[in-house]
């Protein structure tokens, strides 16, 4: 069954650790995004990418590093993890723009 | 500046009864709008959308209303079930550009 998988659930982290968030999706999608939200907010788009090789910032400046070495792969990297990056991180991938499968999210917490 | 408004952060509404779920937004170049629906603990998933070129769009028990002129769109569920009580993400997008979000309504369906 095509869907978008993401790991950890969730990850409590001390601050100055490096972690990477995985996110996958085998629905062969060219268009990936990641995007984070805390409760009672919007979505804030952090990266998003339309292929292999291609990554752009979003609209929200992020710390975090992505890439996309396969099409179905595109982890998010935190090189130091601090608590103000503590928050909800969702991953999505769309074929059309305007209908985006998210996975189920990660949630980070940094002490 | 928020360019999608949900400014109800949570509504509740009996089982059986009409749910009404409000948008605004400021952009007048928006040509596509999105209602999300997401449940804890998952990632949202997509529910009804609309063209800018309608004024409304039914899928089953979920009608979205669009009042271009008023910039206001609405999300009808009717009737309203318990498995509906989620927090709903009105969306909207420029062509092939990024998805912008608000910041959600939690709708509470009382028995």
């Amino acid at each position: 069954e095509a869907d978008i998988y993401q790991t950890p659930r969730y990850l409590v982290i001390g601050t100055g650790k490096k972690i990477t968030l995985e996110c996958s999706q085998t629905m062969g999608h060219d268009k990936m995004y990641w995007y984070q939200q805390d409760p009672g907010m919007e979505l804030h788009l952090i990266h998003y990418s339309y292929g292999v090789n291609s990554t752009e910032k979003g609209d929200l400046s992020s710390e975090s590093t992505v890439s996309r070495i396969r099409t179905e792969h595109f982890p998010l990297t935190l090189e130091s993890a601090r608590p103000s990056h503590t928050s909800q991180y969702l991953c999505a991938s769309s074929e059309v723009l305007n209908e985006q499968f998210f996975g189920p999210g990660t949630r980070l917490t940094v002490l | 500046d928020q360019q999608v408004k949900q400014n109800s952060p949570s509504l509740s509404v009996q089982e059986g009864r009409i749910s009404i779920l409000n948008c605004d937004y400021t952009n007048s170049m928006f040509d596509y709008f999105l209602w999300y629906k997401k449940y804890p603990a998952e990632g949202p998933t997509f529910l009804i959308s609309i063209s800018s070129i309608k004024d409304k769009n039914e899928d089953g028990r979920f009608t979205v209303f669009l009042n271009k002129s008023a910039k206001h769109l609405s999300l009808h569920i009717v009737p309203s079930q318990p498995g509906d009580s989620a927090v709903y993400f009105c969306a909207a997008s420029v062509g092939d550009d990024k998805i912008i979000f608000g910041k959600g309504t939690r709708l509470h369906i009382l028995p």
